[in-house]
């Protein structure tokens, strides 16, 4: 079974400045899709950038970047130029590509990272 | 991406009661799904919605407990059934579309509070 872990339950970064939330994953696939969704107190879940395993250019969304280490299996989300509006709770997801019927659709999410941003 | 919303925001239920919960798409999409976000918790997923049929619970998740229903393709019910205080969680309801099957999109979630 695939897991995700994300080692930091909280992380703080100063308005406009640049912070990396970490993620990594277990998995004997080797196609997959992996996701950063963003939650804000109002408990929406956002998704913010996500990336196919078997493309090696990393993803990017204007502010958002990911550096994703196949090898390593390692998916961090770098968050630039930080605004008060990212202020959330940040998960990691995987979900595997190869079609099983309904389970393969089934999202793994980490633990989530609590991300603070000070003025 | 979807329009997808959940009525109601926001509940609070006395234990022993129902409710149920209800997502609305505003187009066709390929799976619906229900997840279960306890107080500072990640997502746990209850089931997958299928239509016209019963729906795919995982493991720990019983039909008796979480009845649903998808009558079509943009529309879902979850009941939460003889309620008590560890029920009290965020539902939210996902989709997959029928373009990007690849992506999964959350509605706003509801609330849940068991006195």
């Amino acid at each position: 079974a695939q897991t995700v872990t994300q080692s930091q339950p909280e992380m703080s970064v100063q308005e406009a400045e640049t912070v990396t939330l970490s993620c990594t994953y277990d998995t004997s696939e080797s196609d997959y899709y992996l996701f950063w969704y963003k939650q804000p107190p109002s408990r929406q879940m956002i998704l913010v950038i996500r990336q196919e395993a078997y493309k090696q250019q990393n993803a990017t969304e204007n502010r958002f970047s990911v550096n994703f280490q196949k090898a390593a299996k390692s998916f961090s989300l770098k968050i630039s130029d930080s605004q008060l509006g990212d202020a959330a709770m940040y998960f990691c997801a995987y979900r595997s590509s190869a079609y099983s019927g309904a389970g393969s659709y089934q999202l793994t999410f980490g633990k989530g990272t609590k991300l603070s941003v000070i003025p | 991406s979807a329009v997808i919303s959940q009525k109601p925001s926001r509940d609070i239920c006395q234990r022993g009661t129902s409710l149920t919960i209800q997502c609305q798409v505003d187009s066709q999409v390929t799976m619906m799904f229900w997840y279960r976000q306890q107080p500072g918790q990640s997502l746990t997923l209850i089931a997958t919605a299928n239509q016209g049929s019963e729906a795919t619970y995982e493991s720990g998740f019983v039909i008796d407990k979480f009845p649903i229903s998808r009558p079509n393709l943009t529309f879902s019910t979850l009941t939460v059934s003889n309620m008590s205080p560890e029920d009290s969680s965020i539902y939210l309801c996902s989709v997959v579309g029928a373009r990007s099957t690849d992506t999964q999109y959350f509605g706003p979630g509801t609330r849940l509070t068991v006195l």
